[in-house]
């Protein structure tokens, strides 16, 4: 059974730091890996989607890296700012669960000005 | 891409009553999810919802508490039945086409009382 993790749980940072979120999964067969941020009480916004194919996706100020066969992928943020602040999830789409995705319990990242 | 449209965003009910979530796809898709967020944690998967077919509940959730309808391939709707404060989180539904990138609604806020 997929287990995803992510790492820390919660992070606090000035404003302009570039950081970096984790997160591993025990099952390597993988079809993509996906990172979403989510708001206090809302729905959650996909940031990034890698192939199993691919090793980092870039989209802004984010970028994220894939390592399959090592079982995890960062998400790196450049210059961090305070409308960054939110619960970053990272899920993947595995070989044999079909379209359902299993989900890390999310860190929650606070910029602060 | 996709647009979904989920309502309520939010409601508060008394224990021992039903609430119906509506969920609306600005495109036509084949698997539809829902997903419930209890507070403080990560998504859980409640069922997978076909259109023509009965929807496929995870372990731990069944069709008596969670009835769900999917009368066409854009719209869908999930009850939670007979409510109790442990059904108080944030229900969410999500399309995605296989292996392709999941798009999420702005979730439903249920508090019960």
């Amino acid at each position: 059974k997929q287990e995803v993790t992510q790492i820390p749980a919660a992070l606090s940072v000035p404003e302009g730091e570039n950081l970096v979120l984790n997160c591993s999964f025990t099952d390597s067969a993988i079809y993509n890996l996906q990172w979403f941020r989510q708001d206090p009480g809302k729905g959650l916004t996909s940031l990034l989607l890698i192939q199993s194919s691919q090793r980092e996706q870039t989209s802004g100020r984010l970028n994220a890296s894939l390592d399959k066969s090592s079982g995890r992928s960062t998400l790196y943020i450049a210059a961090s700012q305070p409308g960054d602040s939110a619960t970053y999830l990272c899920a993947v789409s595995g070989e044999t669960s079909g379209s359902r995705l299993t989900f890390g319990e999310g860190t929650q990242l606070t910029v602060n000005p | 891409s996709a647009v979904i449209s989920q309502k309520p965003s939010r409601d508060i009910c008394q224990r021992g009553t039903s609430l119906t979530i509506q969920c609306q796809v600005d495109s036509q898709v084949t698997m539809m999810f829902w997903y419930r967020q209890q507070p403080g944690q990560s998504l859980t998967l409640i069922a997978t919802a076909n259109q023509g077919s009965e929807a496929t509940y995870e372990s731990g959730f069944v069709i008596d508490k969670f009835p769900i309808s999917r009368p066409n391939l854009t719209f869908s709707t999930l009850t939670v039945s007979n409510m109790s404060p442990e059904d108080s989180s944030i229900y969410l539904c999500s399309v995605r086409r296989v292996n392709t990138e999941a798009f999420f609604g702005q979730g439903t806020r249920l508090t019960v009382v």
